[in-house]
């Protein structure tokens, strides 16, 4: 069935840039999604791309997708503390109608 | 900023009670979905439901659960008999359009239901 892995944690210092990575299954996802949860709280959709897109830039956020190897990555400049929180990749299922698959979230700590 | 709100937070129940998870999606939204995510594990997809009827299920969705849009504003999710393994978060969620063209699904901030 459809999948979404992304590595379950990483470890940053403030200031440098964070690269959270995950891998998808279903090659006809139409859009790809970020979400971030921060304690306590719901899902925030941070950006997400269309599958024909390449990259995405919005402000400190930078979202690279490889198609074919089913390859999305989000990048986030200047990591402050802030930005620690759990991030969810997320593919929309074929069909649509806000389907989601997400992965297991990347727990980002963002240290001193 | 408008939100989608849930209700309770947490809810603690004993096995084969029933549960009713109470969320209130955003006002002009018309599409409605419930997720949950078992501690540990990733957010799946239960059901989304448009026009009064659901739209899609996943194989999670049986007979024990089903969902309500008892009035204007509300939208339930109901579990008859509670199992152990029904103890996770689950997040409601809502948006403007289902359909291709992409919209922001806003979720709420989950309940989290424990069943002892």
């Amino acid at each position: 069935g459809e999948d979404v892995e992304q590595s379950l944690f990483l470890s940053v210092r403030e200031g440098d840039s964070s690269v959270i990575n995950c891998t998808y299954t279903d090659s006809s996802s139409t859009y790809l999604y970020w979400y971030k949860q921060e304690p306590g709280a719901g899902l925030q959709l941070l950006t997400y791309i269309f599958s024909n897109m390449d990259m995405k830039q919005d402000q400190r956020l930078t979202v690279l997708l490889n198609k074919k190897d089913k390859h999305l990555s989000l990048r986030i400049a200047d990591t402050q503390t802030g930005d620690s929180a759990i991030y969810f990749c997320a593919a929309e299922l074929s069909g649509g109608y806000n389907k989601l698959i997400f992965g297991a979230g990347t727990r980002l700590a963002v240290h001193p | 900023e408008p939100e989608v709100t849930q209700t309770p937070s947490h809810q603690v129940t004993q096995m084969g009670q029933e549960v009713i998870l109470r969320c209130v999606p955003i006002s002009n939204h018309l599409y409605f979905y419930w997720y949950r995510q078992i501690l540990g594990q990733k957010v799946e997809f239960l059901v989304s439901f448009y026009n009064n009827e659901i739209s899609e299920k996943s194989e999670i969705f049986d007979d024990q659960f089903s969902v309500e849009r008892p009035d204007g504003s509300n939208f339930t999710l109901k579990i008859r008999s509670t199992k152990l393994e029904d103890s996770a978060m689950y997040f409601c969620a809502s948006s403007e359009s289902g359909g291709a063209v992409v919209t922001e699904a806003f979720f709420g901030q989950g309940t989290r239901l424990t069943v002892v």
